[in-house]
Parts: structure tokens; sequence; C-alpha cells
């Protein structure tokens, strides 16, 4: 059971990015799933989460706007569109399950290996 | 926002011995009327995702060794390594699901004296 990230890589200020993230092995439908960031030898910071059906989403302030989080149900799939991209954007993207099924606010009990996004002229 | 704070930033401790994690939060994070706190601990290894320890505060995840235990309520928790190996060299972070935004504390790093 994991979730396998991609999408990520270098890009310049004001570009953009899609992340993907895949669920193998268990149906993602039933659980609401996040985005959460770490920029190099930083702590962790929460950036979206979007519910189980897909009809809800949250986002930092600093992403709003600029970010947005979607999901296919159907192709065990959850996204990341990231536009307008910057220097302080540069972090590994980690996709994250809630533990809880049909939980919004929950813990984060699945972690995908990673994907580095770094954004430099 | 609800701001975490974890104490100390780093820690060395001898294998076998004891080592406290202390996390505070700017708010209570006590959801009242079913009684939980919406707290976490993960562990973090070098190269490696987080890894969730304990949810609910105080339960473990499945697999995770019963030295690690949390502790706390309200605005005050506490992650506990009862004896100390050498594969807990990590840096362990809380985190608030109380409200969004989420957040964590800072981190601390958890070192062999």
């Amino acid at each position: 059971v994991q979730l396998l990230e991609s999408g990520g890589g270098l890009v310049q200020p004001g570009g953009s990015l899609r992340l993907s993230c895949v669920a193998s092995r268990f149906r993602m439908s039933s659980y609401a799933m996040s985005w959460v960031r770490q920029a190099p030898g930083k702590g962790l910071e929460w950036v979206s989460t979007i519910s189980d059906s897909g009809n809800s989403a949250y986002y930092r302030d600093s992403v709003k706007g600029r970010f947005t989080i979607s999901r296919d149900n159907s192709e065990n799939t959850v996204f990341q569109q990231m536009n307008s991209l910057r220097i302080d954007d540069t972090a590994v993207y980690y996709c994250v399950q809630a533990r809880g099924s049909g939980e919004l606010f929950d813990a984060f009990d699945m972690w995908g290996q990673g994907t580095l996004v770094a954004v430099s002229s | 926002d609800i701001v975490m704070t974890q104490s100390p930033d780093s820690l060395a401790v001898s294998l076998g011995e004891r080592a406290t994690i202390n996390c505070k939060s700017s708010q209570s994070v006590l959801y009242r009327s079913i009684n939980k706190n919406y707290l976490a601990w993960y562990q973090q290894k070098p190269g490696q995702p987080p890894k969730l320890l304990i949810y609910w505060a105080s339960t473990r995840e499945s697999g995770v060794p019963d030295r690690f235990s949390g502790s706390g309520s309200g605005t005050n928790f506490t992650l506990t390594i009862s004896s100390l190996q050498a594969e807990d060299v990590a840096v362990y972070y809380c985190h608030q699901y109380y409200s969004s935004p989420d957040t964590f504390g800072q981190g601390t790093k958890l070192e062999i004296k």
C-alpha cells in the first residue's frame, strides 16, 4: 500500500507545475488527501487538503489563488496544479492520506516518498 | 493559526534512557464534545518521509513499538520514548489537526549521547 508522487522538477519563478499522486493497492476514494511540503533542511508545512468526494478543498494562505488541489477517484489519483510559482515554494512535496475514512481533520497515516519542486532562475 | 512550539529543539539521550519531547499549542486542540485532542506525533529519519507514531494525543499507531507513548491534553503534550534505541535517532514533529490550517511544531532532533 503506497502513494507515489510525480511531476516535480526545476521551474523558473512565475512558472507552473502539476503534481500527481497515485495510490496503489487501496482505494483512496474514502479518504481526504493532502499535500504537505518541506523546504530543504526545514520543517513540515501543510499546503492543501481535498475531501474524499472532492467537493471541498482547503489551502494555506500563501498558496491560495495559485495552487489547486483536485482528485479523480476513478483513477485513484490526486493532483495539485501549481501556478505563479515563487522561490519560497521550493520544497519536497509529500502526498498524504488522512487516517480515518471520511474524516477531513485527521492525522496523516500514509505518506508518499515526495517529489522535489525547485523554483529558481 | 494555531502555533505549535516544541521543546527542546534538540536532545541527546543515552541508549536505554528516557527521552521526552514537549509540544505546546497556542490554543486548545481538545474537542470537548468527544473528548479528543487533535494532536499527532511523527518521526522522520534522514531521507525518509515522516511516519505517524501517535494520534489523538495518546493512541499509538499500529506497528509502533510500545516504548513510544503520548500524553497531555488541551495545550500541553508530551512524546516519551521510554528506553531509547539506536534506531530512534530522528527528528520528531507534533501536528495539530483541530483547525485549518493544520500546523506542525518546528521539530526536535533526537540524538544518541
